[in-house]
């Protein structure tokens, strides 16, 4: 069966520090990928995806995601967070045979930036 | 920009009540979802919905609960006889076409059974 790990159950930074979220899967065939968020009263919404090519994929507000095939990771990172980034990121993933299918999601990091 | 609409936003029902969650998919979108999510728990999926018909469901979804799209814009979630076990934040989410598409997701119902 498919499954999703999330390493950090919640990360504390200050502004302008670095992050990287760890994601990992687990899952034979091949995959599509994504991160999620979910700012403080809002729905989710779709930060990256990836479903082929370039393992390096660039989403919105400056996050990007790297898919390494070989460690089935997919992990989000960001340069210079800001406090408006404060919010809960969940890595998923459906399998790519079955594209209309569910989503498997991670258990979620909050993510708190300090002013 | 279109998005997924749910109502109600919060509901408290008592154990064995009926509920119904409403959703209104994004108008062109084809395939449609219900996940929830316990508190502290993950996003389970629960179940999708296409063509007119159920295409799969998960372990959760057995025979209390229910879906339906009775008209051209809404998709129902209906649970039979809440148990308590059936608190939780449940969403709904639609998709325009599979392939290279991504699923757009409601702001959730939180549902409370006493």
């Amino acid at each position: 069966a498919q499954s999703v790990s999330q390493h950090n159950h919640h990360v504390i930074l200050s502004e302008a520090a670095s992050l990287e979220l760890g994601c990992n899967y687990s899952y034979g065939g091949t995959v599509n990928l994504f991160w999620y968020v979910q700012y403080p009263g809002q729905h989710l919404q779709l930060l990256l995806k990836y479903f082929s090519g370039d393992p390096l994929v660039k989403g919105i507000k400056g996050f990007e995601a790297e898919f390494i095939k070989s460690k089935f990771s997919f992990n989000l990172r960001k340069p210079s967070v800001q406090w408006s980034d404060t919010a809960e990121y969940f890595c998923a993933v459906n399998a790519n045979y079955n594209q209309g299918g569910k989503l498997i999601f991670g258990q979620g990091t909050e993510l708190s930036v300090k002013p | 920009e279109p998005e997924v609409t749910q109502t109600p936003s919060h509901q408290v029902t008592q154990m064995g009540q009926e509920v119904i969650l409403r959703c209104v998919p994004i108008s062109n979108h084809l395939y449609f979802y219900w996940y929830r999510q316990i508190l502290g728990q993950k996003v389970e999926f629960l179940v999708s919905f296409y063509n007119n018909e159920i295409s799969e469901k998960s372990e959760i979804f057995d025979d209390q609960f229910s879906v339906e799209r009775p008209d051209g814009s809404n998709f129902t979630l209906k649970i039979r006889s809440t148990k308590l076990e059936d608190s939780a934040m449940y969403f709904c989410a639609s998709m325009r076409l599979a392939g290279v598409y991504e699923q757009y997701f409601g702001p959730g119902t939180r549902l409370t059974v006493t």
